[in-house]
């Protein structure tokens, strides 16, 4: 599975956009990006997922770098319920399981 | 509409002890996976079924042991529980297309001590 990096934490204002940058420099050419969020000890939560092309759904958009090794989540509007961990994922190539690194943990300040 | 769920919620066992946390899909997905989170740090799998009949290893599957029961179940068993298996669960499905998701159930904390 590609490796994916991110930072541990970032701070941002509430109804500002959040962009939570990762870097997927292995990353192969039929592995998608996925996004899930958890909020403090709840079970993640699914947000988004891109392959080349960028993303937009209700929820954040994706924009994935033209060489496909980083990409960046953006919350368009952060609110003080986005506070959490997100987790940035690459999608193996074969088979289903996901893999999830220590993530960026998001605090939305009012 | 249930989604994933998983029995019990909280469960404090002896060194020793053996137990099955069980989960259960109703979403009809093929895939189901069990993690373990521990404090500061993200999820990891221990196990994962693409598919009835079929398990596989994970990142960290030693001292566990799973079934999958039918489509809907897939449980996860301490044979001999260890404080160094002091963790949250959360299992998980997935259906088994390339667009797909995965539904994470609220998770099992189990204390060994």
């Amino acid at each position: 599975d590609a490796k994916t990096t991110q930072p541990t934490s970032m701070d941002c204002a509430e109804g500002r956009a959040a962009n939570l940058p990762c870097n997927h420099s292995t990353i192969s050419g039929n592995e998608y990006v996925y996004w899930y969020r958890q909020i403090h000890s709840q079970g993640p939560q699914y947000i988004i997922h891109g392959l080349k092309n960028n993303e937009t759904n209700e929820m954040a958009s994706l924009i994935i770098t033209e060489d496909r090794k980083s990409s960046t989540l953006i919350l368009p509007h952060a609110t003080l319920r986005d506070t959490a961990v997100y987790y940035c994922i690459v999608r193996k190539r074969t088979g289903n399981q996901f893999y999830f690194g220590t993530g960026t943990s998001l605090t939305v300040i009012p | 509409n249930a989604g994933v769920t998983q029995t019990p919620k909280f469960q404090v066992l002896k060194t020793g002890q053996s137990m099955t946390l069980q989960c259960a899909q109703d979403m009809n997905h093929n895939s189901m996976y069990w993690y373990r989170q521990d404090p500061g740090m993200g999820l990891r799998l221990i196990y994962y079924s693409a598919s009835e009949g079929t398990t596989d290893k994970g990142e960290v599957p030693n001292g566990y042991n799973v079934s999958r029961l039918n489509k809907r179940e897939f449980s996860l068993r301490l044979e001999s529980a260890a404080p160094s298996q002091t963790s949250v669960y959360f299992c998980a499905s997935s259906q088994d297309r390339v667009f797909t998701e995965a539904f994470f159930g609220q998770g099992t904390r189990l204390t060994v001590v």
